[in-house]
């Protein structure tokens, strides 16, 4: 079974705080998304990381694919509350038509 | 760009009735349509993957005959919920890609009520 776990599965953290979710796999992936949901809206797409070992920075998100590409990490830096949702890690396991979506981390931001 | 268009955002209806529920891709082609339940607080749960043109590929558990899909078109895919009960109540959610390996993108969600 191709499995994406994601710690914590849940975070409640103040304002200016960081933080690091993680994204777990035993299965190589092909490449990982990461999204951030909100409640009773669809998944929305933050990035795409392909290349094992690859760092995409975005705002005071920084999101990381591992070098074997099983597994990613997504840090934010002074965390806003406007950063609360669920985020979500995903993706193709290599060599399947798959997409398999993560655990998810639920996030909230206290003012 | 890639913009994913679910409808309705909304439903509830009796027990026993029929649902339907659209997605459709407003700005690019989508070759491969997917719908997702999901639970409260849960993460999404793949339903189905359809192409256009043929049928859909359920996963394991799904009933096909409850929930039929149709990708009629590269830029439309449905949902029907045959004789929905309350345990069918949830939020549906659809994506679209258009080409293999490419990420997937959402809908909003469609919250379906059954009473």
């Amino acid at each position: 079974t191709q499995l994406l776990e994601q710690s914590p599965q849940f975070l409640s953290i103040q304002e200016g705080e960081n933080l690091t979710v993680y994204c777990n796999s035993s299965s190589v992936f092909s490449s990982l998304q990461w999204y951030r949901q909100e409640p009773g809206e669809g998944p929305v797409l933050l990035v795409t990381v392909v290349t094992g070992g690859e760092v995409k920075k975005l705002k005071r998100l920084t999101f990381q694919f591992g070098d074997a590409r099983k597994d990613s990490s997504l840090h934010i830096t002074a965390a806003q509350p406007g950063d609360t949702g669920l985020y979500l890690c995903a993706g193709p396991p290599s060599g399947t038509y798959k997409y398999i979506f993560g655990t998810g981390t639920r996030l909230k931001v206290l003012a | 760009g890639a913009v994913v268009s679910q409808h309705p955002s909304w439903v509830i209806c009796k027990s026993g009735t029929s649902v339907k529920i659209e997605c459709r891709s407003l700005d690019f082609q989508a070759t491969t349509m997917f719908w997702y339940r999901q639970f409260p607080k849960q993460s999404l749960m793949l339903m189905a993957t359809s192409n256009e043109g043929s049928k859909a590929t359920y996963e394991q558990g799904v009933e096909k005959d409850k929930f039929l899909i149709n990708h009629a078109s590269l830029t439309l895919s449905t949902l029907t919920v045959t004789s929905a009960h309350p345990e069918d109540s949830s939020f549906y959610i659809c994506s679209a890609r258009d080409r293999l390996n490419q990420p997937q993108h959402f809908g909003d969600g469609t919250r379906l009520s059954i009473l």
